[in-house]
């Protein structure tokens, strides 16, 4: 149980395009979903809160019209990165907190989707 | 000063030993420790999760939080190439949803 999926894995973009990634919890419902980068061998990086049907909450620095999130639905949130630059390549990472049950407090991951920006 | 410190290594041990992760915080406000694994390239996998003080074992991970002295470790029995990856300690406090993490420690088990 508490499967997380990430969709796409890997995606390359030319800079000025936007790109979406979409963040899926498979076998439970998730209340609160976070959106994390990672750079190479460095610890994750929060990058904003999401709570279903409400606005993001995004960590200092991190620039809401530049990464839209939307959590539409209690097993569904997307990251969108607007006109993408290639200091944006990084690894991005969702993750979600059960809405319920012994694990309710932690989060599970999803794989993570690599975005490249040419 | 960090709220959570964690060596990031790296650490390297032979195929069989006991390997022994640690983490330190400041803040004694916080009840739920976590342990993940990250493989490189890949998202994080909860290995333990324990609430407030005391031992969790699964298997040949026992993870041990000691609330008075604010330290945390995790244990890896019998070690074994395929526990080689990035550990990483979590922990909330109550109430919160954020989680704060250590830096994460690269441990590689030599065959």
């Amino acid at each position: 149980g508490a499967v997380v999926s990430q969709h796409p894995s890997r995606v390359i973009c030319k800079s000025g395009t936007s790109v979406k990634i979409e963040c899926r919890s498979l076998d439970f419902q998730a209340t609160t979903m976070f959106w994390y980068r990672q750079f190479p061998k460095q610890s994750l990086m929060l990058m904003a809160t999401s709570n279903e049907g409400s606005k993001a909450t995004y960590e200092q620095g991190v620039e809401k019209d530049k990464f839209l999130i939307n959590h539409a639905s209690l097993t569904l949130s997307t990251l969108t990165v607007t006109s993408a630059h290639p200091e944006d390549s990084s690894f991005y990472i969702c993750s979600a907190r059960a809405f319920g049950g012994a694990f309710r407090e932690t989060q599970y991951f999803g794989p993570g989707t690599r975005l490249l920006v040419l | 000063q960090k709220e959570v410190e964690q060596d990031p290594g790296p650490l390297s041990v032979p195929e069989g030993a006991i390997v022994s992760l640690n983490c330190t915080y400041s803040n004694s406000a916080f009840q739920y420790f976590m342990w993940y694994r990250q493989y490189s390239r890949k998202g994080p996998e909860l290995l333990m999760y324990t609430y407030s003080s005391g031992n969790k074992e699964d298997g040949r991970f026992t993870a041990q939080v000691d609330k008075s002295s604010k330290y945390i470790s995790l244990f890896i029995r019998d070690s074994q190439p395929s526990d080689s990856a990035t550990y990483l300690c979590a922990m909330k406090w109550q109430g919160a949803q954020k989680l704060v993490f250590g830096q994460g420690t690269r441990l590689t088990i030599n065959p």
